[in-house]
């Protein structure tokens, strides 16, 4: 258990409308990241940073922007929400040590648009 | 293109067999390799890694490597049913990023 917490685990909302998912998590870690998840697709990165202020693109960012202003805060934003974000999003971080990175992950969030 | 594909399943096998999935991947800079087990409507959780060719156990699970044939697979001896679940490969490079296959469906049936 990584101590990763989402907020909030469901939202339902309007097309066209901004939303922020937030990922907090407790044990220091550096690295933080945000998936989306939908059938047919498995796990596609949207974004992640590796530091405060530092956050670089994923595969599928577009629509999606972030911000990480503390080490334990990892902020996601749907700048104008629409029905193809409607989705499952997971937050996840890196433990480093031992013989190898590994990530792990959150609870999840479920966002509809409607 | 970093791809990672699985056969998407559904595999089922029966109570005490051997299940067996499989994983390829594209990119021969890939450097760990990870299995996640992922239950209906919870995140994924980590299984295993595996970093070097080779097989590793870990109780009832053992992941095999072959990067020579980019090719990484998890065997779970003796299933039960609570490994009924969707499993996911992942891989990593150095830049600290995972791609994941889309998941395989097992089910075990009792």
């Amino acid at each position: 258990d990584a101590g990763i917490t989402q907020s909030p685990r469901h939202k339902v909302t309007e097309t066209g409308t901004p939303v922020t998912l937030r990922c907090h998590q407790t044990e220091n870690h550096r690295y933080m990241y945000w998936y989306r998840q939908d059938p047919g697709h498995g796990l596609r990165l949207i974004h992640y940073s590796y530091g405060v202020k530092d956050t670089d693109k994923g595969e599928v960012s577009d629509g999606y922007s972030v911000s990480r202003s503390k080490t334990e805060d990892f902020l996601l934003t749907l700048e104008s929400a629409t029905s193809s974000q409607t989705s499952v999003y997971f937050c996840a971080t890196l433990t480093s040590g031992g013989s190898t990175d590994t990530q792990y992950f959150g609870p999840g969030t479920r966002l509809t648009v409607l | 293109q970093k791809e990672v594909e699985q056969n998407s399943g559904p595999l089922s096998v029966p109570e005490g067999a051997i299940a067996s999935l499989n994983c390829t991947y594209s990119d021969r800079g890939s450097q760990s390799f990870f299995w996640y087990r992922q239950y209906s409507g919870k995140s994924p959780e980590l299984i295993m890694f595996i970093y070097s060719n080779g097989d590793k156990e870990d109780g009832r699970f053992t992941a095999q490597l072959n990067k020579a044939s980019q090719y990484v697979s998890l065997l779970i001896r003796d299933s039960q049913p609570s490994d009924s679940a969707t499993y996911l490969c992942a891989v990593s490079n150095t830049g600290n990023q995972f791609y994941f296959g889309t998941g395989t469906s097992l089910t075990v049936i009792p």
